[in-house]
């Protein structure tokens, strides 16, 4: 039982590239989250699904765009990457309601 | 939007003693106040979580009191240990559609053998 997989793991871009980071999970889970955690910092929220065919913005959505592809993916993707958005990014899941959501192992990207 | 606010920002603990870390948020309309442990380089991890129609729980040496009154929870961890060493992140939601979490800033507490 894998839970919440991200891919890549690691990720260096130039500014202006993009790219697209992959959340997985095999937990059932109605809802899913993107987050980034810059150094030092707490976790912000980028978007968010809370079921499969919606997605609403969190704090921090300048920049970024998301896909749930399904119920199991949901993905962030960076149209045009800067500086700013180096940071690690987790993904996350949950039941619906007050459920605790489980993250994945992260994808720390580096934008130069 | 939801406000969250953790102190203090470090805390250094002899082994054995205790820890608290406090939160405060500005939603009372929150209802769901779960805690993380993120140890270096890794995910954050769910340690325990306590829901608006309880005002304490506990899990062995870990334990979270809220005062829905005053807008507070916090966390006490007894008897630490130094793999207790990490950061420690409260949170809070209404649990509405999403279940979006509103994150504190985070304690790195250090247990110093």
């Amino acid at each position: 039982n894998a839970g919440v997989t991200q891919t890549p793991k690691f990720q260096v871009l130039k500014t202006g590239q993009s790219m697209t980071l992959q959340c997985a999970q095999d937990m059932n889970h109605n809802s899913m989250y993107w987050y980034r955690q810059d150094p030092g910092m707490g976790l912000r929220l980028i978007y968010y699904s809370a079921s499969e065919g919606t997605t609403d913005k969190g704090e921090v959505p300048n920049g970024y765009n998301v896909s749930r592809l399904n119920k199991r993916e949901f993905s962030l993707r960076l149209e045009s990457a800067a500086p700013s958005q180096t940071s690690v990014y987790f993904c996350a899941s949950s039941d619906v309601g007050n459920q605790p959501q489980h993250f994945g192992d992260g994808t720390r990207l580096s934008i130069l | 939007g939801e406000n969250v606010e953790q102190h203090p920002s470090t805390l250094s603990v002899q082994e054995g003693d205790s820890a608290v870390i406090k939160c405060t948020y500005s939603d009372s309309a929150s209802n769901y106040f779960p805690w993380y442990k993120q140890e270096l380089g890794k995910r954050p991890q769910l340690i325990i979580d306590i829901r608006s129609n309880v005002g304490e729980k506990k899990d062995q040496r870990i334990a979270v009191t809220l005062n829905k009154t005053a807008k507070h929870f916090s966390l006490h961890i007894t008897e630490t240990q130094p793999e207790d060493s990490a950061v420690y992140f409260c949170a809070a939601s209404k649990g509405a559609a999403g279940n979006k979490l509103t994150f504190g800033g985070g304690t790195r507490v250090l247990v110093k053998p």
